[in-house]
């Protein structure tokens, strides 16, 4: 099993803020890294893929990086409709799929 | 775009079968390179994968839940169905369906999930 660790669990910023949430694979998985938002009583939404690309529709204040076993997702310039939690989700292990622990960002 | 909907019991007793069913409209389950998933998400915890079924019928499992779950295919009604026996208060959960894009070439690869069904709540309790 592939496991994904995600920090920090919880982020406070303000509007026009940049964060950057990190998600680390115990093993390399090469780019087969997405990115999803989750908002509250609502199904999640990918936001990128193959770990750097924005999905049509995503705003591209949202960017994700990295490569190997360390990736991250930065939100430039944070706006109120980004509060959420946030997944990293990895398919090196394909079929088999696993999701990190998730990131609650408050604005 | 394919719309997900899930329906089923919202409320199973303990080492009972939970069943749920997908709904899918604007695509057909047993056309093309499909694949649709469900995942799943106890309260206030994150998101764990159950298992897909391909447009063939073809499936796979979590390794976790591989003894208890069935996933399958019904064209006729162009439905997925969505089976876990034995139940205990641990899989209480909202219950997602949802479909996958997928690409795998010599240079480059990728997964993601792209459609969702809204969720359906499943209790386990007596």
């Amino acid at each position: 099993d592939i496991q994904m660790t995600q920090s920090p669990s919880y982020v406070s910023a303000s509007v026009g803020d940049r964060i950057t949430i990190a998600c680390r694979a115990s093993e390399g998985i090469s780019n087969w890294l997405a990115w999803y938002q989750q908002k509250p009583g609502k199904a999640p939404k990918v936001l990128i893929y193959g770990i750097s690309t924005l999905q049509s529709g995503v705003p591209s204040r949202f960017r994700g990086s990295g490569s190997g076993t360390d990736f991250s997702l930065t939100i430039s310039s944070l706006q109120p409709e980004d509060s959420a939690v946030y997944y990293c989700q990895q398919a090196h292990s394909f079929p088999q799929l696993t999701f990190g622990g998730g990131t609650k960002v408050e604005i | 775009q394919v719309q997900l909907q899930e329906s089923g019991p919202g409320l199973v007793k303990p080492s009972q079968t939970l069943s749920l069913t997908c709904s899918v409209t604007g695509g057909s389950v047993s056309s093309g390179a499909n694949f649709w998933s469900w995942i799943r998400q106890p309260a206030g915890k994150g998101l764990e994968w159950i298992g897909r079924v391909y447009s063939s019928g073809k499936t796979n499992y979590n390794l976790s839940l591989k003894s208890r779950v069935a996933i399958s295919v019904d064209a006729s009604n162009n439905q997925i169905s969505l089976k876990l026996d034995s139940v205990t208060a641990a899989d209480t959960a909202v219950y997602f369906c949802a479909t996958e894009q997928f690409y795998y070439g010599p240079l480059i690869g990728y997964q993601y999930f792209d459609s969702w069904g809204p969720g359906t709540l499943v209790t386990v309790s007596s």
